[in-house]
């Protein structure tokens, strides 16, 4: 079975400091490794997504991702918060050989930017 | 281009009540998901179709129906609801050569 774990319930921040919100994950296979942001009383944004090459992966609004095969991470970092970025961040594994359904979500992680 | 639509966006039911909730999709993806959010608890798949006539129980199945109407639209029906239906659901849908899902704007549901 394949698992992710956000470890952070809240991160807070003060704007202008880098962020990282932490992801982990298990999977039998090969990952596809995402982020999804959720603004209050809206629907999921992706972000970014890992799937092949290059570790470092960049994505939308100045956000990227670190995947780190030997400890099962994908992190998610900017290294200059923002007031806006405060939002809810959700981590989500898919096995490469796994079927339509199997996209798993982490619990999610509040981030709080504070001016 | 609307993207993943759902109706409708509020809705307060009595328990043992039914209702349905639709999504709709412009973007020909093949497979369509409807999720529930809980607070603390991320994420779970309710019921997933990989393509257009098919259909698949997820995590949490129990007490929902789904129809895939057409390759567009994927809706989840309560037959009759009991308060621990109280979530935010989600519809989602996946092109089946793109990795990323695109989701909906959500149904709050409460039932009473």
């Amino acid at each position: 079975a394949q698992s992710v774990a956000q470890p952070e319930d809240q991160v807070n921040v003060a704007e202008g400091n880098p962020l990282t919100v932490k992801c982990t994950y298990s999977v039998s296979g090969n990952p596809y490794l995402f982020w999804y942001v959720q603004y209050p009383n809206r629907g999921l944004q992706f972000l970014l997504k890992y799937i092949t090459g290059d570790n470092l992966v960049k994505g939308s609004y100045g956000f990227e991702a670190e995947f780190n095969k030997s400890q099962t991470s994908f992190h998610l970092k900017k290294p200059s918060a923002l007031v806006s970025d405060s939002a809810l961040y959700f981590c989500a594994v898919r096995d490469i050989a796994g079927s339509a359904r199997q996209l798993t979500f982490g619990s999610g992680t509040q981030l709080t930017v504070l001016p | 281009n609307a993207g993943v639509t759902q109706t409708p966006k509020f809705q307060v039911l009595k328990t043992g009540q039914s209702m349905t909730l639709q999504c709709a999709q412009d973007m020909n993806h093949n497979s369509m998901y409807w999720y529930r959010q809980d607070p603390g608890m991320g994420l779970r798949l309710i019921y997933y179709s990989a393509s257009e006539g098919t259909t698949d129980k997820g995590e949490v199945p129990n007490g929902y129906n789904v129809s895939r109407l057409n390759k567009r639209e994927f809706s989840l029906r309560l037959e009759s609801a009991a308060p621990s239906q109280t979530s935010v659901y989600f519809c989602a849908s996946r092109d089946r050569g793109l990795a990323e899902a695109f989701f909906g704007q959500g149904t709050r549901l409460t039932v009473v």
